[in-house]
């Protein structure tokens, strides 16, 4: 079955610390991978996505992620988060050789420590 | 508009009530899509417009759910004899390109949603 897990319901970091945000999937095609970040009241934003090529992509607001085929992950990372990064973040994949129904994880919310 | 617009933003209906909710995509964009989120879940897609056609509904939990985009611009999802289980955040999205039979390569704009609580 297709589908992608965030294995953390719930992140806190410190503001400055580094994050790591976890996304597993499992899908039978060549997987296009998306992350979204949903702030309060706003609606979801894409942070970055991966087509194909470099397996390590660069996105807005100093986000990363890597692909891995391996272990099925693409983890999002941060060197340094701000307050402001506090939000709920949301993986996705899709394949070229099915349509535009994203497959969705169920979030992971972080929490920022002043 | 600058932005993907939805209304009302909250709806509380009572059971058995029909509701309608408005989707205006971005100006221009061929693709339209609305996805149901439950709380503490993911999206999950509904239906699919590229411009005024219906291309995937596949994703519409019941025959009470029924969407239009009838000049390929304004979308409106509606729910008739709504339930409890409807309740839900009805998310509208839009995006440039179409996306015939890959995944749209375009980014996929949203708007904040339309939080629907049924009583």
């Amino acid at each position: 079955a297709q589908s992608v897990t965030q294995p953390d319901i719930h992140i806190t970091v410190s503001e400055g610390a580094s994050l790591e945000l976890r996304c597993n999937y499992s899908y039978g095609a060549t997987p296009y991978l998306f992350w979204y970040v949903q702030s309060p009241g706003q609606g979801l934003q894409l942070l970055l996505k991966y087509f194909s090529g470099d397996t390590l992509v660069q996105g807005i607001k100093g986000f990363e992620a890597e692909f891995k085929r391996s272990q099925s992950s693409f983890n999002l990372r941060k060197p340094s988060v701000h307050w402001s990064d506090a939000a709920e973040y949301f993986c996705a994949v899709g394949a070229l050789d099915s349509n535009y129904q994203l497959i969705w994880g169920a979030g992971t919310k972080l929490i920022i420590k002043p | 508009g600058a932005g993907v617009s939805q209304s009302p933003r909250y709806k509380v209906a009572k059971r058995g009530q029909d509701v309608a909710l408005r989707c205006d995509p971005i100006s221009g964009h061929v693709s339209l899509f609305w996805y149901q989120q439950a709380l503490g879940q993911g999206p999950e897609f509904l239906t699919y417009f590229q411009n005024e056609a219906q291309l995937d509904k596949s994703g519409l939990p019941s025959d009470r759910f029924f969407a239009e985009r009838p000049e390929g611009s304004v979308s409106t999802l509606k729910i008739q004899r709504t339930q409890q289980e409807d309740s839900a955040v009805y998310l509208c999205a839009s995006s440039l390109g179409a996306s015939g039979g890959g995944v749209n390569t375009g980014e996929l704009f949203f708007g904040e949603g339309s939080r629907l609580t049924v009583l």
